[in-house]
């Protein structure tokens, strides 16, 4: 029944690592996001695929890359680990661009580089 | 670029009040303006979706107001209880651009009994 889901909700590595996070979406959605939540709570977006193709990539580091198998998948991969990408990041789908429709958010990825 | 702010950044009341959750942006051309709540540990839940072309929005006790040519929003919060405890978040879509939401830095609310 989950509509927006992450996996994993905790993440623990160390510097230098290469980590993944997926993301999965159930309700038929086009438009898919990436958002990282900072130790201040603030939600910057990194990412956003529709249909599967790249819309914006803001100013994110190339050690991380999105990759979008299908419409109901955006996953992060995140090269070389660094102690500042500590984080929640969260996955977010709507219904398309240029339809206003709500958000809907997975529960976060807790990061953890040490 | 479209910047977004909520004031205040924290609010503790007691049980029964009646609140007032504010969200300015500086871009007056929006498409549309949304509530979230976020639970500690958790991920955001949508609360209302105001279009640009609405002046407010309403949900049991919530309330959303939309003033685009000040760049203001309000959410009212009747009779709060403690179970509204929680980080309350807007976003904004600014019209004519990629469509990607932004937001403020939220107001996280305490409802004591």
């Amino acid at each position: 029944d989950t509509a927006v889901s992450q996996t994993p909700k905790y993440l623990v590595t160390q510097m230098g690592n290469d980590k993944s996070i997926k993301c999965e979406q159930n309700l038929g959605h086009d438009t898919m996001y990436w958002y990282k939540q900072d130790s201040k709570k603030f939600l910057k977006i990194m990412f956003s695929y529709n249909n599967k193709e790249l819309i914006i990539n803001e100013t994110v580091p190339n050690r991380f890359s999105p990759k979008s198998p299908d419409k109901a998948h955006l996953n992060l991969h995140i090269n070389s680990l660094e102690l500042g990408d500590s984080a929640v990041y969260f996955c977010a789908s709507s219904q398309g661009l240029g339809q206003s429709s709500p958000l809907h958010f997975g529960n976060g990825t807790r990061l953890t580089v040490t | 670029k479209q910047e977004v702010t909520q004031i205040p950044a924290a609010l503790s009341v007691p049980e029964g009040e009646n609140l007032v959750l504010n969200c300015s942006f500086t871009d007056s051309a929006i498409y549309n303006l949304q509530w979230f709540r976020q639970d500690p540990g958790k991920g955001l839940t949508s609360l209302l979706l105001i279009q640009s072309s609405q002046r407010e929005q309403t949900s049991g006790r919530l309330n959303a107001s939309l003033d685009k040519s000040s760049g203001r929003s309000t959410l009212y919060i009747a009779a709060s209880q403690p179970g509204d405890s929680a980080t309350y978040l807007c976003a904004v879509v600014a019209s004519g651009g990629s469509y990607i939401p932004t937001f403020g830095r939220g107001t996280s609310l305490i409802v004591h009994p």
